[in-house]
């Protein structure tokens, strides 16, 4: 089955302690994207990456690392996380940049304590 | 990016049509619309898009008004599996969705 995955769904930490989501597609597509979803402030985009190697800043980058060494995988990485990153996370990716469609992953609600 | 209005919520009978509405009057010449939908914090879902000409698909119909300002999705016999918020965005196609609050469906049996 077509998907993007994300791992762990559910994680509670606390401020300060390095975690990574990580984030898998099996469509061999090209551009992947990490995206948090708060309340009133809707879906903003934290970094992308065109493919293997490159990545970039999104809207909201800052607190975040990102890396692309296979296509297939790209995690999130927030070194010393806190409070303010609390949200709900999606990865989603699609067969080229520019492209109308684009497939999410599950989701990850990350509370930071 | 163009920016959309969108009702905050509606209902919907099981069965019958549903009816979007989406102004986007600042839309420009090579904005598309899209729209998707989110249903209960699961990953967004893409449903349809389209320039100018109406368009089909499986899940949905898109009507565009010929001067663009304005869309309508419709969901032809909405099912509870319906119950959604949805998203209708302008914007070129490229590599960055945004959302902003979008409509809340809820399809009653």
């Amino acid at each position: 089955e077509a998907q993007v995955t994300q791992n762990p769904r559910y994680l509670i930490t606390v401020t300060g302690k390095k975690l990574t989501v990580t984030c898998s597609q099996n469509m061999n597509h090209e551009y992947m994207s990490w995206y948090r979803q708060d309340p009133g402030l809707g879906l903003r985009q934290i970094y992308y990456s065109m493919n293997v190697e490159v990545t970039d800043k999104g809207d909201v980058p800052e607190g975040y690392k990102v890396s692309r060494k296979e296509k297939r995988n790209f995690p999130l990485i927030l070194e010393s996380p806190s409070p303010n990153q609390t949200s709900l996370y999606f990865c989603a990716s699609s067969p080229r940049v520019q492209s109308y469609e684009q497939y999410f992953g599950p989701g990850t609600r990350l509370t930071v304590t | 990016d163009a920016k959309t209005t969108q009702p905050p919520s509606m209902d919907c009978a099981e069965g019958r049509a549903a009816n979007l509405p989406c102004n986007h009057s600042t839309i420009s010449g090579n904005e598309y619309v899209y729209w998707y939908r989110q249903i209960h914090s699961q990953g967004p879902q893409y449903i349809i898009h389209g320039l100018k000409n109406n368009e089909t698909n499986e899940m949905a119909s898109l009507i565009i008004t010929e001067d663009r300002k304005s869309s309508t999705l419709i969901l032809p016999h909405a099912t509870l599996r319906d119950t959604a918020v949805y998203y209708c965005i302008v914007r070129v196609i490229d590599y960055k969705l945004s959302f902003g609050a979008g409509t809340t469906v809820t399809v009653r049996a």
